[in-house]
C-alpha cells in the first residue's frame, strides 16, 4: 500500500521568512496530493491541493510542488506569519479508485516567531 | 450549512470497557472515513464507508475495533474492551462522493482516554 514520508517533523522560522516541507510516497499510481492545515485544538482543513497532470500550484503566500518522477512534492509558504503556526499534513491518493482514502504523513509542526 | 459533528467531545473511560463514537457527516455526503490522532503522530487510516458500505477497513487495528454506517448518514465507531493505546483524538470526515481527489470535511474529533 501507499506510504507517505513528511519532512521535517518540526519547523521553526522567523516572521517573514519562507518554510518549506516536503514529503515522499511510494505507490507510483498516486495522483492527488493535498495539504491540511491543523491549528491547535481544531479539525484539520484542506488549504491547497495538487493533481499530477500539474507541476505547481499557487494560492497568494501557498503553493505546492510535485515531482512525478521523483515521487515528492512540496509546500512552500512565503512570507511566514504568526498565524501560519499549526501542523501541516501531506496526503496522497489513487483519485481514480472509488473509494480510496487519504494516507497522511505525520506532520509537520511549524511554528513562526514574531 | 453544518458542518461534520461528532460526538462526545471528550470520553474518558477505563481500561477494559467499550466505548462508542458517533459522527454527523455532512448532509448528503456520500463516503465517510474514520481516522485516528495519536499524540505526535499523524492521521492514521482507520475505516472507509461508501453509503453503508466498508470497501475498507484495512486500517482497522485490531478485532476489538468496529464500526458501522446507518440510512447513509451517521456512523458508529465502536472499540471493545478498551486498552490504554487507543488513547487518541477519532477523526471523522466526510467528502460528496468518495472519490480520492474530493476535500475531506473533518470533525472536531473525539478525545479518548482509557486509564
Amino acid at each position: 500500500g501507499e506510504n507517505v514520508e513528511q519532512h521535517p517533523s518540526t519547523l521553526s522560522v522567523q516572521e517573514g521568512d519562507s518554510a518549506v516541507i516536503k514529503c515522499t510516497y511510494s505507490d507510483s499510481a498516486s495522483n492527488y496530493f493535498p495539504w491540511y492545515k491543523q491549528e491547535l485544538g481544531k479539525r484539520p482543513q484542506l488549504i491547497i491541493d495538487i493533481r499530477s497532470n500539474v507541476g505547481e500550484k499557487k494560492d497568494q503566500r501557498i503553493a505546492v510542488t510535485l515531482n512525478k518522477t521523483a515521487k515528492h512534492f512540496s509546500l512552500h509558504i512565503t512570507e511566514t506569519q504568526p498565524e501560519d503556526s499549526a501542523v501541516y499534513f501531506c496526503a496522497a491518493s489513487m483519485s481514480d479508485q472509488a473509494g480510496t482514502a487519504l494516507i497522511f504523513g505525520k506532520g509537520t509542526t511549524l511554528s513562526v516567531s514574531s | 450549512g453544518a458542518g461534520v459533528s461528532q460526538s462526545p467531545s471528550n470520553k474518558v473511560t477505563e481500561k477494559g470497557k467499550d466505548v462508542e463514537l458517533r459522527c454527523d457527516p455532512i448532509s448528503g455526503h456520500t463516503a465517510l472515513y474514520w481516522y485516528r490522532q495519536s499524540l505526535g503522530q499523524g492521521l492514521e487510516f482507520l475505516i472507509y464507508f461508501q453509503g453503508n458500505s466498508a470497501p475498507d477497513k484495512s486500517g482497522l487495528p485490531s478485532d476489538r475495533f468496529s464500526a458501522e454506517r446507518t440510512g447513509g448518514s451517521v456512523s458508529t465507531l465502536t472499540i471493545q474492551r478498551t486498552q490504554q493505546e487507543d488513547s487518541a483524538v477519532y477523526l471523522c470526515a466526510s467528502s460528496p462522493a468518495g472519490t480520492g481527489k474530493e476535500t475531506q470535511y473533518f470533525g472536531p474529533g473525539t478525545r479518548l482516554l482509557v486509564l
